[in-house]
C-alpha cells in the first residue's frame, strides 16, 4: 500500500526551532509538499520539493532525499501562531495527492 | 480575491437522508477535487474532475456521487448518509496537474449525521 508516516505531536517553545519529519512508501513520486492546517481551517500549501536538497521560504524550510525517501519541514523562530497540524503529502502524478496523516504543533510560551 | 468557497459550512442531516455539499472557485482551475478528513486523520481522496472527466478512487463508496455542471462549480452528494460519513468534507483545485499540482482547499464542510 500507499503511506506516509509522521509524528502525530510535537511541542516547542516560541523562537525555537523545530524539524517535522516524513518518510513515504508510495507507488509513484512526482515530489513532496507541506500543507499547513489551523483549527477549523483549510490546509494551505507551504512548499514543495522536486528534487533532493532543502528549499528555503522565509522561516520555514524544507528537504527532500528521494533516496532515503524522507524529507522534513523545518520551522524557525516559532510563533505562537505557527501551533496547527502540518501535512506532508506526495503527489504521485494522475491529480493525486496522498496525504500524511498530520503532525500537531503546540508552540508554548 | 480568487478563493474556493464551499457551502455550507457546518451541516447536519440524519441518517440515511441525502445531503449536497456544493464548492464553487474563481481561480479558473481545470481540476477539482473531494477529500473527506476525519479527525486526526489524512485528507482522503475520494474523486476528481478533470474539466468533465470524471475520476473515482477505487475505494470510494457508490454512496458518493459527484457533479460538476461547469468549470466554476462542484457538488458532493452523499445519498444515503451513515454513521461512518460524518467527517470534515474539503473541497480543492489545481490548475492542471502540471508541476508540484499545489491544491488550494476550501475552509470544508463538516457533516454531522444524527
Amino acid at each position: 500500500g500507499q503511506s506516509l508516516e509522521q509524528p502525530s505531536e510535537v511541542t516547542a517553545v516560541e523562537g525555537a526551532i523545530v524539524q517535522i519529519n516524513c518518510t513515504y512508501q508510495t507507488s509513484g513520486f512526482y515530489g513532496l509538499s507541506w500543507y499547513q492546517q489551523h483549527d477549523g481551517g483549510a490546509p494551505t500549501f507551504l512548499s514543495y520539493n522536486a528534487l533532493d536538497g532543502l528549499e528555503e521560504t522565509g522561516r520555514f524550510s524544507s528537504f527532500l532525499s528521494r533516496s532515503d525517501s524522507y524529507g522534513y519541514l523545518l520551522l524557525q523562530e516559532l510563533q505562537m501562531k505557527d501551533s496547527a497540524s502540518y501535512f506532508c503529502a506526495v503527489y504521485t502524478g494522475g491529480f493525486k495527492t496522498i496525504f500524511g496523516a498530520g503532525t500537531r504543533l503546540f508552540v508554548k510560551a | 480575491d480568487a478563493m474556493v468557497i464551499q457551502n455550507p459550512r457546518y451541516q447536519v442531516t440524519q441518517f440515511g437522508k441525502p445531503v449536497t455539499l456544493s464548492c464553487s472557485q474563481t481561480l479558473n482551475h481545470n481540476v477539482m477535487y473531494w477529500y473527506q478528513q476525519k479527525s486526526s486523520q489524512a485528507p482522503k481522496l475520494l474523486f476528481h474532475y478533470y474539466d468533465k472527466d470524471f475520476n473515482n478512487e477505487a475505494d470510494t463508496p457508490d454512496n458518493f456521487q459527484s457533479r460538476r455542471p461547469n468549470t466554476s462549480f462542484c457538488f458532493l452528494d452523499i445519498r444515503s448518509p451513515g454513521l461512518g460519513d460524518a467527517a470534515m468534507y474539503l473541497c480543492a483545485t489545481s490548475r492542471d496537474g502540471s508541476g508540484a499540482n499545489v491544491l488550494t482547499f476550501g475552509a470544508g464542510s463538516r457533516l454531522t449525521v444524527l
